[in-house]
């Protein structure tokens, strides 16, 4: 079946720092990857997605490469900022219009 | 702003009670999706509603049901509330049902508190 591994956090890290969050799945079929971003207080959005193998999403200076030799989708970020401070999910979207969630990965970036 | 509305934003109930969230999707949405987020942050996949019909169910509790109305819109009721039930509820939308690549869209949540 299909499913989704993320690394556990929190994870702590100064302002300027690179960030790099692994996702790993299981699939079967040509699945979709997102990253989706939660903020205090609010709900799930989404961040990128990518629909194929190596495919490259990217938006706010995040970004993630679909890597099918690996089944892996990680999230990089050059310069992380205070205000990127929020809960991460992986997720995976198969053909049927499901949706997998990771467990999500806990961000805090310190001034 | 999403698109996904959810009504209350906030509950609190005491056990043994009913209660019954609301969602109404994004326009041209034809699938609605409900997760419980519990204080560990991860998100559980509870049941997902297609044009009215139920399409996938994840681990949903016997005493929770959902429908999806004619109009799209969804209702989760929660009843026989437990302490442990006490969760933020999200709901999702996405157009669907083919189509890989489709993102799913988030309300801001009902926060359940049972008391």
């Amino acid at each position: 079946g299909n499913s989704v591994t993320q690394m556990e956090g929190p994870v702590t890290l100064s302002e300027e720092a690179f960030l790099t969050i692994n996702c790993t799945y299981t699939a079967t079929g040509y699945p979709s990857l997102f990253w989706y971003v939660q903020y205090p207080g609010e709900g799930l959005q989404l961040l990128l997605k990518a629909t194929k193998a190596d495919d490259k999403g990217s938006n706010k200076g995040f970004e993630a490469t679909y890597r099918k030799e690996t089944t892996s989708f990680h999230l990089e970020k050059g310069s992380v900022q205070v205000s990127d401070s929020a809960v991460y999910f992986c997720d995976l979207g198969d053909n049927f219009n499901k949706f997998y969630f990771g467990s999500g990965t806990k961000l805090n970036v310190k001034p | 702003d999403s698109g996904v509305t959810q009504t209350p934003k906030h509950l609190i109930t005491a056990t043994g009670q009913r209660v019954t969230l609301r969602c109404s999707p994004r326009s041209g949405d034809l699938s609605v999706y409900w997760y419980q987020q519990s204080l560990d942050q991860g998100l559980q996949f509870l049941i997902q509603y297609y044009n009215g019909e139920e399409r996938a169910k994840g681990n949903i509790l016997e005493r929770f049901s959902a429908q999806q109305f004619p109009d799209l819109h969804s209702e989760l009721n929660l009843s026989s509330l437990e302490l442990g039930d006490s969760a933020l509820y999200f709901c999702a939308s996405s157009v669907a049902p083919q189509g890989a690549g489709t993102e799913a869209f988030f309300g801001q949540g009902t926060r359940l508190t049972v008391v």
